[in-house]
Protein backbone atom coordinates (compact mmCIF):
# COMPACT_ATOMS: atom_id res chain seq x y z
CA UNK A 1 0.00 0.00 0.00
CA UNK A 2 1.32 3.53 -1.01
CA UNK A 3 1.77 5.57 1.71
CA UNK A 4 -0.42 8.23 0.28
CA UNK A 5 -2.79 7.69 -2.71
CA UNK A 6 -4.45 10.27 -4.98
CA UNK A 7 -6.39 9.57 -7.76
CA UNK A 8 -4.24 10.27 -11.31
CA UNK A 9 -6.99 11.70 -12.95
CA UNK A 10 -7.41 13.78 -15.07
CA UNK A 11 -10.19 15.49 -13.12
CA UNK A 12 -11.94 17.68 -15.80
CA UNK A 13 -14.53 20.52 -14.78
CA UNK A 14 -16.07 23.18 -16.23
CA UNK A 15 -15.05 26.73 -15.90
CA UNK A 16 -16.73 28.25 -12.44
CA UNK A 17 -17.51 24.63 -10.83
CA UNK A 18 -16.02 23.00 -7.88
CA UNK A 19 -13.08 21.01 -8.03
CA UNK A 20 -12.52 18.17 -5.48
CA UNK A 21 -9.43 16.51 -4.96
CA UNK A 22 -9.01 13.54 -2.39
CA UNK A 23 -5.93 12.10 -1.05
CA UNK A 24 -6.01 8.99 1.59
CA UNK A 25 -2.55 8.68 3.66
CA UNK A 26 -1.42 5.11 5.34
CA UNK A 27 0.30 6.93 8.66
CA UNK A 28 -2.69 6.91 11.72
CA UNK A 29 0.02 9.06 13.42
CA UNK A 30 0.24 11.54 10.53
CA UNK A 31 0.17 15.27 11.78
CA UNK A 32 0.67 17.46 9.16
CA UNK A 33 -0.94 17.67 5.76
CA UNK A 34 -0.07 19.92 2.74
CA UNK A 35 -1.83 20.60 -0.78
CA UNK A 36 1.42 21.63 -3.07
CA UNK A 37 0.19 22.79 -7.00
CA UNK A 38 2.54 21.91 -9.94
CA UNK A 39 1.94 23.82 -13.11
CA UNK A 40 2.96 22.25 -16.27
CA UNK A 41 7.83 22.62 -16.51
CA UNK A 42 7.67 24.27 -12.93
CA UNK A 43 8.39 23.29 -9.63
CA UNK A 44 5.79 22.40 -6.89
CA UNK A 45 3.90 25.79 -4.42
CA UNK A 46 1.96 25.48 -1.08
CA UNK A 47 -1.49 26.33 -1.34
CA UNK A 48 -2.84 25.07 1.90
CA UNK A 49 -1.96 23.32 4.94
CA UNK A 50 -3.92 21.97 7.81
CA UNK A 51 -3.17 20.34 11.03
CA UNK A 52 -6.82 19.78 12.91
CA UNK A 53 -9.69 17.81 12.04
CA UNK A 54 -11.94 19.67 10.30
CA UNK A 55 -12.35 22.15 7.38
CA UNK A 56 -9.93 25.62 6.20
CA UNK A 57 -11.19 28.20 3.88
CA UNK A 58 -8.29 30.15 2.63
CA UNK A 59 -10.31 32.19 -0.55
CA UNK A 60 -11.39 29.87 -2.98
CA UNK A 61 -9.70 27.20 -1.79
CA UNK A 62 -10.90 25.11 1.34
CA UNK A 63 -8.90 21.76 2.62
CA UNK A 64 -10.59 19.31 4.95
CA UNK A 65 -8.95 16.81 6.76
CA UNK A 66 -10.37 13.88 8.51
CA UNK A 67 -7.82 11.71 10.59
CA UNK A 68 -10.43 8.71 11.62
CA UNK A 69 -10.95 8.49 7.76
CA UNK A 70 -7.46 8.76 7.18
CA UNK A 71 -8.56 11.66 4.19
CA UNK A 72 -7.60 15.04 3.58
CA UNK A 73 -9.51 17.00 0.21
CA UNK A 74 -9.06 19.87 -1.49
CA UNK A 75 -11.88 21.92 -2.48
CA UNK A 76 -11.70 24.92 -5.29
CA UNK A 77 -14.64 26.74 -5.86
CA UNK A 78 -15.21 28.90 -8.96
CA UNK A 79 -12.49 26.67 -10.75
CA UNK A 80 -10.27 28.81 -13.24
CA UNK A 81 -8.72 27.85 -16.29
CA UNK A 82 -5.75 29.04 -14.61
CA UNK A 83 -6.45 26.44 -11.86
CA UNK A 84 -5.00 23.69 -14.39
CA UNK A 85 -2.64 22.10 -12.90
CA UNK A 86 -1.30 19.16 -10.99
CA UNK A 87 -2.27 19.11 -7.27
CA UNK A 88 -0.10 17.38 -4.75
CA UNK A 89 -1.01 16.20 -1.37
CA UNK A 90 1.79 15.69 0.84
CA UNK A 91 1.73 14.26 4.77
CA UNK A 92 3.90 14.36 7.72
CA UNK A 93 4.62 11.34 9.53
CA UNK A 94 4.33 11.09 13.04
CA UNK A 95 7.91 8.81 13.23
CA UNK A 96 9.76 11.23 11.77
CA UNK A 97 9.96 14.25 9.74
CA UNK A 98 10.14 13.20 6.32
CA UNK A 99 7.26 14.38 4.30
CA UNK A 100 5.56 11.92 1.76
CA UNK A 101 4.42 13.11 -1.46
CA UNK A 102 1.42 11.47 -3.33
CA UNK A 103 1.33 11.34 -6.94
CA UNK A 104 -0.54 13.95 -7.77
CA UNK A 105 -3.58 14.93 -9.82
CA UNK A 106 -4.02 16.34 -13.03
CA UNK A 107 -6.93 18.92 -13.57
CA UNK A 108 -8.16 20.42 -16.41
CA UNK A 109 -10.62 23.62 -16.22
CA UNK A 110 -12.31 23.73 -19.34
CA UNK A 111 -13.18 27.36 -20.58
CA UNK B 1 19.27 34.85 -2.11
CA UNK B 2 15.21 34.90 -1.92
CA UNK B 3 14.84 31.38 -2.89
CA UNK B 4 16.09 27.91 -3.19
CA UNK B 5 18.55 27.66 -6.34
CA UNK B 6 19.75 24.81 -8.19
CA UNK B 7 22.61 24.45 -10.70
CA UNK B 8 22.88 23.43 -13.97
CA UNK B 9 19.47 24.15 -14.69
CA UNK B 10 20.45 21.17 -17.62
CA UNK B 11 22.30 18.55 -17.94
CA UNK B 12 23.48 16.48 -20.54
CA UNK B 13 25.73 13.93 -20.16
CA UNK B 14 26.48 10.48 -21.80
CA UNK B 15 25.59 6.86 -20.01
CA UNK B 16 28.52 5.95 -17.61
CA UNK B 17 29.60 9.44 -16.78
CA UNK B 18 28.99 10.91 -13.38
CA UNK B 19 27.23 13.95 -12.53
CA UNK B 20 27.51 16.10 -10.00
CA UNK B 21 23.73 18.80 -9.31
CA UNK B 22 24.16 21.57 -6.93
CA UNK B 23 21.30 22.68 -4.07
CA UNK B 24 21.50 26.26 -2.30
CA UNK B 25 18.92 26.12 0.23
CA UNK B 26 17.01 29.39 1.65
CA UNK B 27 19.27 30.70 4.17
CA UNK B 28 18.36 29.69 7.93
CA UNK B 29 16.62 26.48 6.37
CA UNK B 30 17.78 23.43 8.24
CA UNK B 31 15.81 20.60 6.26
CA UNK B 32 17.07 19.91 2.84
CA UNK B 33 15.34 17.62 0.71
CA UNK B 34 15.99 16.07 -2.55
CA UNK B 35 13.47 14.58 -5.39
CA UNK B 36 13.60 13.00 -8.91
CA UNK B 37 10.30 13.74 -10.94
CA UNK B 38 10.56 11.30 -14.28
CA UNK B 39 8.51 12.73 -16.79
CA UNK B 40 4.50 12.74 -15.92
CA UNK B 41 5.50 11.53 -12.81
CA UNK B 42 5.39 12.00 -8.93
CA UNK B 43 7.71 13.32 -6.42
CA UNK B 44 10.08 10.52 -5.81
CA UNK B 45 11.96 11.04 -2.62
CA UNK B 46 15.94 10.66 -2.56
CA UNK B 47 17.47 12.00 0.33
CA UNK B 48 16.22 14.31 3.50
CA UNK B 49 19.27 16.03 5.78
CA UNK B 50 18.04 17.64 8.85
CA UNK B 51 20.45 19.77 10.61
CA UNK B 52 23.00 17.71 12.15
CA UNK B 53 21.00 14.26 12.25
CA UNK B 54 22.29 11.59 10.40
CA UNK B 55 20.17 11.55 6.56
CA UNK B 56 17.55 9.62 5.94
CA UNK B 57 18.80 8.25 2.40
CA UNK B 58 15.93 5.48 2.42
CA UNK B 59 14.89 6.68 -1.21
CA UNK B 60 18.29 6.56 -2.72
CA UNK B 61 17.41 4.22 -5.86
CA UNK B 62 20.77 2.34 -5.92
CA UNK B 63 24.40 2.82 -4.76
CA UNK B 64 25.31 4.88 -7.76
CA UNK B 65 23.37 8.00 -5.85
CA UNK B 66 25.00 9.21 -3.08
CA UNK B 67 24.67 13.39 -1.32
CA UNK B 68 26.18 15.19 0.56
CA UNK B 69 25.47 18.59 2.84
CA UNK B 70 27.78 20.78 4.19
CA UNK B 71 25.92 22.06 7.67
CA UNK B 72 22.97 23.97 7.06
CA UNK B 73 24.02 25.00 3.58
CA UNK B 74 24.66 23.67 0.07
CA UNK B 75 24.10 19.86 -0.89
CA UNK B 76 25.31 18.10 -3.73
CA UNK B 77 23.66 15.50 -5.49
CA UNK B 78 26.06 12.53 -7.56
CA UNK B 79 25.02 10.35 -9.55
CA UNK B 80 27.83 7.66 -10.97
CA UNK B 81 27.98 5.76 -13.42
CA UNK B 82 24.83 7.63 -15.61
CA UNK B 83 21.66 5.29 -16.86
CA UNK B 84 19.29 6.35 -19.05
CA UNK B 85 16.67 5.57 -16.70
CA UNK B 86 18.35 8.32 -14.48
CA UNK B 87 16.67 10.68 -16.86
CA UNK B 88 14.54 12.91 -15.05
CA UNK B 89 14.35 16.90 -12.88
CA UNK B 90 15.53 16.39 -9.85
CA UNK B 91 14.29 18.86 -7.32
CA UNK B 92 15.44 20.24 -4.04
CA UNK B 93 13.67 21.81 -1.11
CA UNK B 94 13.95 23.64 1.99
CA UNK B 95 12.02 24.24 5.01
CA UNK B 96 12.67 25.64 7.91
CA UNK B 97 11.75 24.16 11.38
CA UNK B 98 12.99 21.35 13.40
CA UNK B 99 9.46 19.47 13.36
CA UNK B 100 9.31 18.94 9.29
CA UNK B 101 5.53 20.26 9.40
CA UNK B 102 6.81 23.76 7.73
CA UNK B 103 6.25 24.41 4.06
CA UNK B 104 9.06 22.98 1.22
CA UNK B 105 10.19 25.39 -0.96
CA UNK B 106 11.21 24.22 -4.10
CA UNK B 107 14.21 25.11 -6.44
CA UNK B 108 13.64 25.25 -10.36
CA UNK B 109 15.13 22.22 -10.55
CA UNK B 110 18.06 20.19 -12.82
CA UNK B 111 16.87 18.68 -15.87
CA UNK B 112 18.72 15.63 -16.37
CA UNK B 113 19.16 13.81 -19.52
CA UNK B 114 21.01 10.62 -19.88
CA UNK B 115 22.31 10.12 -23.58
Amino acid sequence: QKEVEQNSGPLSVPEGAIASLNCTYSDRGSQSFFWYRQYSGKSPELIMFIYSNGDKEDGRFTAQLNKASQYVSLLIRDSQPSDSATYLCAVNGAGGFKTIFGAGTRLFVKA
Amino acid sequence: GAGVSQSPSNKVTEKGKDVELRCDPISGHTALYWYRQRLGQGLEFLIYFQGNSAPDKSGLPSDRFSAERTGESVSTLTIQRTQQEDSAVYLCASSLELAGSDEQFFGPGTRLTVL
